[in-house]
């Protein structure tokens, strides 16, 4: 049973370019989160998905990020307009319900040049 | 808002000491509470997880503890190898389904 999948592993952008990072969950796992890691900064929740829906988005920025989860295929994390505050390791996590163990991908580490 | 504190940020012992890392949180309502070990420019790995109805967990040389009242946990670390130089993350699960993670303190082992 595969673990939870991120790609890609590292991703270069430059200033005002857009970022995608995906995220395969567990098989048999239907919830998805997204989270942040700022250097030196411990992780912080962006954002809950279900298949198809939104849960929570309270903690993503306001403006240029978006995530979804379709009915099939990978979550994606979009980053529009990629500033060098952005820069940061972003880790998805999976689990078969919201009160089930979350499980940690490798992660995807943006840097914007 | 649940807020986590690792303290210290960072330690350096020989090889063989045990080890004690601190971890507090504000919010004692949590659901659980989890340690994790991060390798520079890796991912998290689950060390242990603790329920809320529980006091203590262990895995080898590995023992972690619980107490929801004074909003704190400990990860023991007995007889430290070199091999377990990194750093050590704790997330505290409040009754929802948010992890909050502290900054984690980065451990070095010296040989």
């Amino acid at each position: 049973n595969a673990g939870v999948m991120q790609n890609p592993r590292h991703l270069v952008r430059r200033r005002g370019q857009e970022a995608r990072l995906r995220c395969s969950p567990m098989k048999g796992h239907s919830h998805v989160y997204w989270y942040r890691q700022l250097p030196e900064e411990g992780l912080k929740f962006m954002v809950y998905l279900q298949k198809e829906n939104i849960i929570d988005e309270s903690g993503m920025p306001k403006e240029r990020f978006s995530a979804e989860f379709p009915k099939e295929g990978p979550s994606i994390l979009r980053i529009q307009q990629v500033v060098r505050g952005d820069s940061a390791a972003y880790f998805c996590a999976s689990s078969p319900d919201s009160r089930n163990e979350q499980f940690f991908g490798p992660g995807t580490r943006l840097t914007v040049l | 808002k649940q807020e986590v504190t690792q303290i210290p940020a960072a330690l350096s012992v020989p090889e063989g000491e045990n080890l004690v890392l601190n971890c507090s949180f504000t919010d004692s309502a949590i659901y659980n509470l989890q340690w994790f070990r991060q390798d520079p420019g890796k991912g998290l790995t689950s060390l242990l997880l603790i329920q809320s109805s529980q006091r203590e967990q262990t895995s080898g040389r590995l023992n972690a503890s619980l107490d929801k009242s004074s909003g704190r946990s400990t990860l023991y670390i007995a007889a430290s190898q070199p091999g377990d130089s990194a750093t050590y993350l704790c997330a505290a699960r409040s009754n929802d389904y948010k992890l909050s993670f502290g900054a984690g303190t980065t451990v070095t082992v010296r040989a």
